[in-house]
């Protein structure tokens, strides 16, 4: 089955500064790639998400990117601020599974004033 | 929010005890979904449905079953209650037609 590893698990950087968090996968087979945000006491929530025929997507200051060949696609938020401190998760999945999610451990992001 | 409710909210049973979780949806969707989420494991999936009667098993679905008997209703069900079972259980919808999953608001649930 997948294996999904995320990277780093805490993450702190200046506000305004960018960060980058990391995700590799192991099932050559998935083909859709989602990013959640997860505040305190909250549920997840769906931030973005790219697909296998996608390098790259933008929304806004956030972005993901995907390199199917080494198998990792990663989250990048720019110009961040307090309100982006949260725990984010990536996932896989392959259209064979039911859309079957399979999650990383998640980053904890805090966002310094 | 996907019209997607969870009840209890919160639980605390003791070990031993049978509890049934429920995910309620408002709107007909085919697929639903049950994880636990546990400090250092993200969220991991116990099982799944795609369509009344219709369920699978996840990655940690030993201890539990799952029954839907209605398409807006996906039931979770710890027969016999262990702490190891003391989590936060979110139940998750798949829009019919694109991979996108939206959450419910969780059950925090504690096992005594």
């Amino acid at each position: 089955g997948e294996n999904v590893e995320q990277h780093p698990s805490t993450l702190s950087v200046q506000e305004g500064d960018s960060a980058v968090i990391k995700c590799t996968y192991s099932d050559s087979a998935s083909n859709y790639f989602p990013w959640y945000k997860q505040e305190l006491g909250k549920r997840p929530q769906l931030i973005i998400d790219i697909r296998s025929n996608v390098g790259e997507k933008k929304d806004q200051r956030i972005a993901v990117t995907l390199n199917k060949t080494a198998k990792h696609f990663s989250l990048h938020i720019t110009e961040t601020q307090p309100e982006d401190s949260a725990v984010y998760f990536c996932a896989a999945t392959n259209s064979g599974s039911a859309r079957q999610l399979t999650f990383g451990s998640g980053t904890q992001l805090t966002v310094l004033p | 929010d996907a019209g997607i409710t969870q009840s209890p909210r919160h639980k605390v049973t003791e070990t031993g005890t049978p509890v049934t979780l429920r995910c309620h949806q408002t709107e007909n969707h085919r697929y639903m979904y049950w994880y636990r989420q546990d400090p250092g494991h993200g969220l991991r999936l116990i099982h799944y449905s795609y369509g009344v009667k219709d369920t699978d098993k996840g990655e940690v679905s030993d201890g539990y079953s799952v029954s839907r008997s209605k398409t807006e209703d996906f039931l979770l069900t710890l027969e016999s209650a262990t702490s190891s079972q003391t989590s936060v259980y979110f139940c998750a919808i798949s829009v019919d037609g694109i991979y996108e999953q939206y959450f419910g608001p969780g059950t925090r649930l504690t096992v005594t």
